[in-house]
């Protein structure tokens, strides 16, 4: 099975406009996670979609949202870019949603703000 | 809220020796705890998990068990290349949370030299 993809790989922005991330899971995956991942704060979780429902939701400003559709892929996106939101994004899928579901990551995007 | 807490790096090994990273956790239920890692330019790689007490988790050499007593899932590798050279992470699924939701410890680099 292909693995999990993301696109674009990298991205430069500029402060004050907005971006989209897309990922696609591995086939039959369900659940799709998103993380942030600084140098600074380290891997935060953002959000997860499940059947194409925000399950869960870690703690970021509302200028960070997401949607899922009915194949499972994934998108995230941030509105109103600060310098602070350059980063590595993250996704990962799993078959389901629950503690023990192991989830597997794609390459990431990675965002620069300028 | 639930943590983990990883030793700092670098860690700066020859090849052939003994790696140990330490990995403690703070939850109030009962999590299951993964290892991940990170080669340059990449995603996280799963490299092995543990979903309850005194379960051990192996691959690739690499072994991590489970200690609900101390609350550690320490990381060791008994004889190491430089192909291992890489970040290692360790996480926790939070067993009361709804969905997947991986919380990470900082992160321990691994330099092995030849």
């Amino acid at each position: 099975k292909a693995g999990v993809t993301q696109t674009p790989r990298y991205l430069i922005k500029t402060r004050g406009q907005q971006v989209t991330l897309s990922c696609s899971p591995i086939s039959g995956h369900r659940s799709v996670s998103w993380y942030q991942q600084t140098p600074g704060q380290g891997l935060q979780f953002l959000f997860e979609y499940f059947s194409e429902t925000q399950r869960n939701k870690g703690n970021f400003p509302g200028r960070f949202s997401g949607r899922q559709f009915s194949n499972s892929r994934s998108e995230m996106n941030v509105s109103t870019l600060e310098l602070g939101d350059s980063a590595l994004y993250l996704c990962a899928s799993s078959e389901s949603s629950g503690d023990q579901e192991t989830q597997y990551f794609g390459p990431g995007t990675r965002l620069l703000v300028l | 809220g639930d943590s983990v807490t990883q030793m700092e790096g670098p860690v700066t090994l020859s090849e052939e020796a003994f790696l140990t990273i330490n990995c403690t956790y703070t939850a109030t239920g009962y999590p299951s705890l993964f290892w991940y890692v990170q080669y340059p330019g990449e995603g996280l790689q799963l490299l092995l998990k543990a979903t309850k007490a005194d379960d051990k988790g192996s691959n690739k050499g690499f072994e991590a068990t489970y200690r609900k007593e101390t609350t550690s899932f320490h990381l060791e590798k008994g004889s190491v290349q430089v192909s291992d050279s890489a970040v290692y992470f360790c996480a926790l699924s939070e067993s009361r949370a709804a969905g997947n939701k991986l919380t990470f410890g900082g992160g321990t680099r691994v330099l092995v030299k030849p």
